[in-house]
């Protein structure tokens, strides 16, 4: 299993500001995932980062509102930047398991005021 | 696109059974899987099926019918621990790539 940890766990930002957040893997991974979570909803998938290339972005997310960087195989950061009141949400990192599965990290728990 | 639906709310008694049905409509089909997500915490992987039948681990199982685009959980002797959202997602790309998750199933486990 992979050990992922990510930070801040929450925050609370003005409108207009840009938050960073880290995310970082116990092992090396070739891609690492971005997802987003409104409370009391379903997980979207923003985003796949590779190390050492441009990430994909899913459709209705774009690089100057959630730029990513992935420097290396075991960290990544998402920024959200600009933010208003409808980026208020969890956002959570993610890594494929040898299995088939995905292991998350606790999450951040973003509320934009 | 993908879609994929599940029921909003099931309740259910401790030490009782219940099955969690999933549809699924998507282009490029690799599994589906099966998350659980207590408040407040992290999706965690209870099950991936990629072939058709019944995948048991413990107290979880988990179906599914290519053909018929469907899957479910099935939860055998609740535990009131159990009671949490679960998801089904579906892999757009192997293993875990590119996951579609449903909108979530509330499950609530009662004495």
């Amino acid at each position: 299993s992979a050990v992922i940890s990510q930070k801040p766990s929450r925050d609370i930002c003005q409108r207009g500001t840009s938050l960073t957040i880290q995310c970082q893997v116990d092992s090396q991974v070739t891609m690492m995932f971005w997802y987003r979570q409104q409370p009391g909803q379903s997980l979207t998938l923003i985003a796949t980062a590779n190390q050492g290339s441009e990430a994909t972005y899913e459709s209705g997310f774009v690089i100057d509102k959630f730029p990513i960087s992935r420097p290396n195989l075991t960290f990544s950061t998402l920024t959200v930047s600009n933010m208003s009141p409808e980026d208020s949400s969890i956002y959570l990192c993610s890594v494929e398991g040898a299995y088939n599965e995905a292991f998350f990290g606790q999450g951040t728990r973003l509320t934009v005021v | 696109g993908q879609s994929l639906e599940q029921p909003s709310e099931v309740t259910a008694v401790e030490g009782a059974i219940v099955q969690i049905n999933c549809t699924y409509q998507t282009s490029g089909f690799y599994g589906l899987s099966w998350y659980q997500q207590h408040d407040g915490g992290a999706p965690t992987f209870l099950s991936y099926n990629a072939l058709d039948g019944l995948e048991e681990t413990g107290r979880f199982s988990s179906f599914l019918s290519r053909s018929d685009s469907y899957g479910y959980l099935l939860l055998q002797e609740l535990q009131m621990k159990d009671s949490a959202s679960y998801f089904c997602a579906v892999s757009s790309g192997a293993g875990s790539y590119q996951l579609t998750f449903g909108k979530g199933t509330k499950l609530s486990v009662i004495p």
